[in-house]
C-alpha cells in the first residue's frame, strides 16, 4: 500500500501570504494519478486537483498542482479568507487508494 | 444541478450490517465512476472502494475486501455501500462521490454526497 505523508502539520499563515503544502509518497504514484481535497469542519471534501495539475471545475486558479512520482506540492499562490481549512491528498494510481494524513492552514 | 443525496444516520449492532445509499441526479450517472471514504471523528479520510458504474466493476481496498459491497441500481441512478460484520471501529462518517467520465477525468471525483453517520455500539 502507498503511504502518504503530508507535510506540514499545520501551516499558520496570514491572509494574503502564499501556501506550500507538501504529499510525499511512500512509492511512486504511476501517471501522476493524485488528486487534492479541501475540507471545513463538517462538510464533504471538495476536489481542488486531480491528476497532480489539473483544477478542477470551479477552482480558482490561486489554487495549483505540481509534481510527479513521490513528490507532490499544492500551492495557494495568496490565501484567502475562505482557504483556512484541512488539505488532504489521494493516490489512485494503486489500490488502496490512500489519502494522507492532512495539512491543516490556520489563521495566524 | 447534480445532487447526491445520501440516507440518513443509522446505529448499528456489534456484528450487524448497514446499507447506505447514494441518490444521485444532474449527471451521466451511467458513464461515472462512485467512490466510498469514510471519515472517523477528528481522523483522516479513508478510501473503500468505487464502482466503474456503467459495467459494475469494483474495487475495494483490501482491509474492506471480506466485508464490502458496492453496487448500483441504473435505473434510479443510485449507488449503495454495504458493510457487514460491523465492529466500534467502523464508526463514521461515510461518503460517497462521483466522477462524471463524460464531461472529465474518471477519476476526478467532483461531486460528493453529505455523508451519512453510522454508529456502531451495543
Amino acid at each position: 500500500e502507498i503511504v502518504l505523508t503530508q507535510s506540514p502539520g499545520t501551516l499558520s499563515l496570514s491572509p494574503g501570504e502564499r501556501a506550500t503544502l507538501s504529499c510525499r509518497a511512500s512509492q511512486s504514484v504511476s501517471s501522476s494519478y493524485l488528486a487534492w481535497y479541501q475540507q471545513k469542519p463538517s462538510q464533504a471534501p471538495r476536489l481542488l486537483i486531480y491528476g497532480a495539475s489539473s483544477r478542477a471545475t470551479g477552482i480558482p486558479d490561486r489554487f495549483s498542482g505540481s509534481g510527479s512520482g513521490t513528490d507532490f506540492t499544492l500551492t495557494i499562490s495568496r490565501v484567502e479568507p475562505e482557504d483556512f481549512a484541512v488539505y488532504y491528498c489521494q493516490q489512485y494510481g494503486s489500490s488502496p487508494h490512500t489519502f494522507g494524513g492532512g495539512t491543516k492552514v490556520e489563521i495566524k | 444541478q447534480v445532487q447526491l443525496v445520501q440516507s440518513g444516520p443509522e446505529v448499528k449492532k456489534p456484528g450487524t450490517s448497514v446499507k447506505v445509499s447514494c441518490k444521485t441526479s444532474g449527471f451521466s450517472f451511467s458513464r461515472s465512476t462512485v467512490q466510498w471514504v469514510r471519515q472517523a471523528r477528528g481522523q483522516r479520510l479513508e478510501w473503500i472502494g468505487w464502482i466503474v458504474v456503467g459495467s459494475g466493476n469494483t474495487n475495494y481496498a483490501q482491509k474492506f475486501q471480506e466485508r464490502v459491497t458496492i453496487t448500483r441500481d441504473m435505473s434510479t441512478s443510485t449507488a449503495y455501500m454495504e458493510l457487514s460484520s460491523l465492529r466500534s471501529e467502523d464508526t463514521a462518517v461515510y461518503y460517497c462521490a462521483a466522477a462524471d467520465c463524460s464531461t472529465t477525468s474518471c477519476y476526478a471525483f467532483d461531486y460528493w454526497g453529505q455523508g451519512t453517520l453510522v454508529t456502531v455500539s451495543s
